[in-house]
């Protein structure tokens, strides 16, 4: 299986910020790579997939980018509803494997 | 607009089979190309894949998993359900389904899962 390591676990932020996500998987997945964002009781939410490319109805602000073994996720100028936990999740091959999460607090 | 939900009980007993259903709509599953997957997230942990049914009827099991699941689903109810045997307390998880679909960018084809359930809080307990 292929693993997938994020850092940092969790960060303390604040509205405004620019909040930088990384993710590397244990071998080249080109850019078979996505982001979500997970809220508690809420369905969790692509934001990012193809390593770069954003999600219809996402907002600019998150952008994601990288390719082969390591990827990142960048929320420029975090806002209230970003403080989140975000996941990456790598579709090269089955079975499909996420990371552990980032959380994003304030 | 799409929609997907979870649906089955919140409590199993050890040894016990679990059977989940997820009720959707704004989408079909005999489209080309769509699929419905499960995942589950147990308390703490990371997000785990469990098995993805195609419009084909083809289905992808997680290895570690293939004997205790199944999954299949119902085109005229909108609905795929995901069964579970022989659960343990380690199954202690929230389950979400999620619709699939495959992005062609830049010569690659990836699944992507782009609308997903609230999840439902599986315990097992005796």
């Amino acid at each position: 299986d292929v693993q997938m390591t994020q850092s940092p676990s969790s960060l303390s932020a604040s509205v405004g910020d620019r909040v930088i996500i990384t993710c590397r998987a244990s071998q080249d997945i080109v850019t078979y790579l996505n982001w979500y964002q997970l809220k508690p009781g809420k369905a969790p939410k692509l934001i990012i997939f193809a390593a770069s490319n954003l999600q219809s109805g996402v907002p600019s602000r998150f952008s994601g980018g990288g390719s082969g073994t390591d990827f990142t996720l960048i929320i420029n100028n975090l806002q209230p509803d970003d403080f989140a936990t975000y996941c990456c999740q790598q579709s090269y091959n089955s079975p499909w494997t996420f990371g552990q999460g980032a959380r994003v607090e304030v | 607009q799409i929609t997907l939900k979870e649906s089955g009980p919140v409590l199993v007993k050890p040894t016990q089979t679990l059977t989940l259903t997820c009720s959707f709509s704004g989408f079909s599953l005999n489209t080309d190309g769509m699929g419905v997957a499960w995942f589950r997230q147990p308390p703490g942990k990371a997000l785990e894949w469990l098995t993805l049914i195609y419009w084909d009827d083809d289905k992808r099991y997680r290895p570690s998993l293939k004997s205790r699941l199944t999954v299949t689903k119902d085109i005229s109810k909108s609905q795929v359900v995901l069964t579970m045997t022989n659960m343990d307390p380690v199954d202690t998880a929230t389950y979400y389904c999620a619709r699939r679909l495959s992005h062609v960018i830049g010569g690659i084809t990836i699944s992507v899962f782009d609308y997903w359930g609230q999840g439902t809080l599986v315990s097992v307990s005796s």
